[in-house]
Parts: structure tokens; C-alpha cells; sequence
């Protein structure tokens, strides 16, 4: 059974039309993140909420913003999409503490820009 | 800041063999997790497996081990007995001591591991 679900797998905006990508989970983690992921780099992280904590990464673009509405849902919204913003949006989940520190990650949304 | 390096972008191995990842890292941290994620073609990532800085023993997961070298900041990945489905893009990751709010995992650039038969 999927734990992380992320919708949709693939996503197709205009140039500059906001769009919202979506994360679930049944884990009941207490920690989200959302990364960025461009062909043949490295996930980037963007920012995470812990708890209801928002962790904002410093070179995280302002065009890029999350709300977490409850524990199992949280939500990447982009405002005004480039084409450099085309990339693969992981959503991950994990325990703060838990010392099995594993982090569980989403099948990922791909987001084209047109 | 923390650094995760990866130089090897691409590497091949037939079935049945031992192919070894190679990471190196960088950081002021004393206490410090790091692991290997596995990505596969389309599919989500998962853990591979971890290993805490304080531990001196090399952990081992079934075909899968690490070589850490604390002193020299490298953390390699073997694989035995390689088999189709270990064809994936391979992550080193890092994280700081993980009872602190706001710790997350740095990633490196991956190795894409294709196994041949």
C-alpha cells in the first residue's frame, strides 16, 4: 500500500498559470518535505514542515510556497511557473527523533512548463 | 554547510558481480547519519541503507554493506551479487543528528547503476 501519494504523477502548466501539487500520507509522520529534482541532479530540498513548523530553505525561490492544512496533507504551490521550474516534485515524510530515521518519499510529480 | 559528492555518474556491472559507489562528504558535525537511497526508473525512492557516524561497524543489508571511513569522510556502497533489479539511480545522502527540528537530508548528484545480464 502506497504511503506518501503524490498527485498527479504528471502535471502540464502554462508559463506563469499557478499550480498546486499535492502530498498525502498515512504515516502519520510528523515531518514533511517537499524537494526538486532536475534531470541527473541531485534532489534539492525546498522546504519542510515540522509539525506545523514551517522550514523555509534560504535559497528557496519566493515563487515557491506550502501549506499544510493537517498532519496528512501537504501541498506545493508554485505562483507564477517558469520554465525553469520544469523538474520532478518529491514529497517525503519521515519521524523527527525516530531513530529508525528512515525518510519515505512519493512516487514524485513531473511538472512541465509550456 | 554539508556537501555530498558523487563522482561517479554512471557506472555498469553484469549480474552475479560486486560493483562498489563511491561518496565522499563534507561536514563540521560530529554526530551525523548517512545513507544510500535507490531510485528506480519511474518508481519511488527507498532506503538502501544507513549507517550512524558513531557507530564504527560497517552496517550490512543483505547483498548491500558500506565501507565508512569516518576520518576520511567517505561512505561506499557495495553491492554483491548484483542482480537486474538493483538497476537504479543510487543516492548518498547526509543528515545531521536527527532529534534536531529542522534536519533533512542533502543529497548527492547519484550514480546511475545499470546491470547487465
Amino acid at each position: 500500500d502506497a504511503m506518501v501519494i503524490q498527485n498527479p504523477r504528471y502535471q502540464v502548466t502554462q508559463f506563469g498559470k499557478p499550480v498546486t501539487l499535492s502530498c498525502s500520507q498515512t504515516l502519520n509522520h510528523n515531518v514533511m518535505y517537499w524537494y526538486q529534482q532536475k534531470s541527473s541532479q541531485a534532489p534539492k530540498l525546498l522546504f519542510h514542515y515540522y509539525d506545523k513548523d514551517f522550514n523555509n530553505e534560504a535559497d528557496t525561490p519566493d515563487n515557491f510556497q506550502s501549506r499544510r492544512p493537517n498532519t496528512s496533507f501537504c501541498f506545493l504551490d508554485i505562483r507564477s511557473p517558469g520554465l525553469g521550474d520544469a523538474a520532478m516534485y518529491l514529497c517525503a515524510t519521515s519521524r523527527a527523533g525516530d531513530r529508525a530515521l528512515e525518510a519515505f518519499f512519493g512516487q514524485g510529480t513531473r511538472l512541465t512548463v509550456v | 554547510a554539508q556537501t555530498v559528492t558523487q563522482s561517479q555518474p554512471e557506472m555498469s556491472v553484469q549480474e552475479a558481480e560486486t560493483v562498489t559507489l563511491s561518496c565522499t562528504y563534507d561536514t563540521s558535525e560530529n554526530n551525523y547519519y548517512l545513507f544510500w537511497y535507490k531510485q528506480p526508473p519511474s518508481r519511488q525512492m527507498i532506503l538502501v541503507i544507513r549507517q550512524e557516524a558513531y557507530k564504527q561497524q560497517n552496517a550490512t543489508e543483505n547483498r548491500f554493506s558500506v565501507n565508512f571511513q569516518k576520518a576520511a569522510k567517505s561512505f561506499s556502497l557495495k553491492i554483491s551479487d548484483s542482480q537486474l533489479g538493483d538497476t537504479a539511480m543510487y543516492f548518498c545522502a547526509f543528515m545531521k543528528q536527527a532529534n534536531q527540528a529542522g534536519t533533512a537530508l542533502i543529497f548527492g548528484k547519484g550514480t546511475t547503476l545499470s546491470v547487465s545480464s
